[in-house]
């Protein structure tokens, strides 16, 4: 059973960068879609971008000058970075694994637990 | 940017049918999927492609689509489905994913 989990700093300060990692385990990372969202405390869940495992991504518009993603398949893990960070982008932080097959997409299917990241100084 | 509409809150009693509506502009075009999410817990899908159910999800959970407005439903509703349910879709185009602001269930 494939299970993911999120690691990474619980606090960042203002104007630096965020940096996430996602572990996959119990499966392959190679052939599927990976996403991260994120919800900040009582607020709805925010698509933040996606990445497949050649490395070609979309991003939320509204984060695309912010946000990089990358995939380490060696590593079963992917990555998210987003920068000049503010308390806005204080927030639980959850990847998930997105299915596509055949050209249609079946949903996000596989959650990490989450992390909660603050950005204060 | 492409929004998807859901109500804040459905109130329901037990046993009884619970609707939750997705509006949006796209949705005649994009599949909808819907999460239910726990207080504390990741969100877990219930339904994609509009209608269709992943395998250990219970009978009770059920899609439609009608034009720009999709429906969760759920029959006979029990006390561990009080949550929180967001749509999730895509823009016209298919490349941006979205959330509608969720909906928490509650009962009556």
């Amino acid at each position: 059973q494939v299970q993911l989990q999120e690691s990474g700093p619980g606090l960042v300060k203002p104007s630096e960068t965020l940096s996430l990692t996602c572990t996959v385990s119990g499966g392959s990372i190679s052939s599927y879609y990976w996403s991260w969202i994120r919800q900040p405390a009582g607020k709805g869940l925010e698509w933040i971008g996606r990445i497949y495992t050649s490395g070609s991504t979309n991003y939320n518009p509204s984060l695309k000058s912010r946000v990089t993603m990358s995939v380490d398949t060696s590593k079963n893990q992917f990555s998210l970075k987003l920068s000049s960070v503010t308390a806005a982008d204080t927030a639980v932080y959850y990847c998930a694994r997105a299915i596509f097959l055949e050209g249609y997409y079946y949903g996000m299917d596989v959650w990490g637990q989450g992390t909660t990241v603050t950005v204060s100084s | 940017s492409y929004e998807l509409t859901q109500p804040p809150s459905v109130s329901v009693s037990p046993g009884q049918t619970a609707r939750i509506t997705c509006s949006g502009d796209a949705l005649p075009k994009q599949y909808a999927y819907w999460y239910q999410q726990k207080p504390g817990q990741a969100p877990v899908l219930v339904i994609y492609k509009d209608s269709e159910r992943p395998s250990g999800i219970p009978e009770r959970f059920s899609g439609s689509s009608s034009g720009t407005t999709v429906t969760l439903t759920i029959s006979g509703v029990q006390a561990e489905d009080e949550a929180d349910y967001y749509c999730q879709s895509a823009d016209s185009s298919g490349t941006y994913w979205v959330f509608g602001g969720g909906t928490k269930l509650t009962f009556i």
